[in-house]
């Protein structure tokens, strides 16, 4: 069963940090790209950044840019999402996801809370 | 980027009845190459989105033919015939093929 567990949200005050990350299994990680998705309550998901599967290549949206870092251990299976600089904007659900096709998932993990308040 | 754009907002059928979800790009989603990836989810509440359909109108295996995907440039729709209660949830569009990726802001179904 292919299965994606994110983990390392929580509450942090503008301007710090936290690092997400995500275990996968039940598939070839080192076979797919593999995207972190943000959502806040009753809108639409928002694309936040891709990573090739060797780990060469990275995108990010405009919005995270110089903020946020995404990186993969293909040897352990997991993606990470290093945030820094965080903004009340940022506030949102996380989602780790594989890609199916042209920055389309197939897979997301049940998704991480990241709440950033004073 | 490209703003995806649904209409209605939400739609309420009774079951066995059909619904259309309209989803319009603020640029044709036609690529040089002639393939359009045009993606359709449904978030069913508190789970994470499902990817239903990919370029427009190919089914993912096990998606009933019930749904249906078509369009082409920048209008596209989703129609779900013969609705059914577990079809009930929030539908999005998605363009994929121009950086950044980006969703419409959601169609909900509801069930009369």
């Amino acid at each position: 069963e292919v299965q994606l567990v994110e983990s390392g949200g929580g509450l942090v005050q503008p301007g710090g940090s936290l690092r997400l990350s995500c275990a996968a299994s039940g598939f070839t990680f080192t076979n797919h790209w593999m995207h972190w998705v943000r959502q806040t309550p009753g809108k639409g998901p928002v694309w936040v950044s891709r990573i090739n599967p060797d780990g060469s290549s990275t995108d990010y949206a405009d919005s995270v840019q110089g903020r946020f870092t995404i990186s993969r251990d293909n040897a352990k299976n997991t993606l990470s999402l290093q945030m820094n600089d965080l903004r009340a904007e940022d506030t949102a659900r996380y989602y780790c996801a594989r890609d199916f096709f042209w920055n389309a998932p197939d897979c997301w993990g049940q998704g991480i809370l990241v709440t950033v308040s004073s | 980027e490209i703003v995806m754009t649904q209409t209605p907002l939400s739609l309420s059928v009774t079951p066995g009845q059909s619904a259309s979800i309209s989803c319009k790009s603020s640029q044709s989603l036609l690529r040089s190459d002639g393939k359009t990836y045009l993606f359709w989810f449904l978030q069913k509440s508190g789970q994470s989105p499902q990817l239903l359909i990919h370029e427009i109108s190919s089914r993912l295996s096990g998606v009933p033919d019930r749904f249906s995907g078509s369009g082409s440039g920048t209008d596209f729709t989703l129609t779900i015939s013969r609705v059914e209660s577990e079809d009930v949830g929030v539908y999005y569009c998605m363009q994929g093929g121009r950086l950044p990726p980006t969703f419409g802001q959601g169609t909900k179904l509801e069930i009369q």
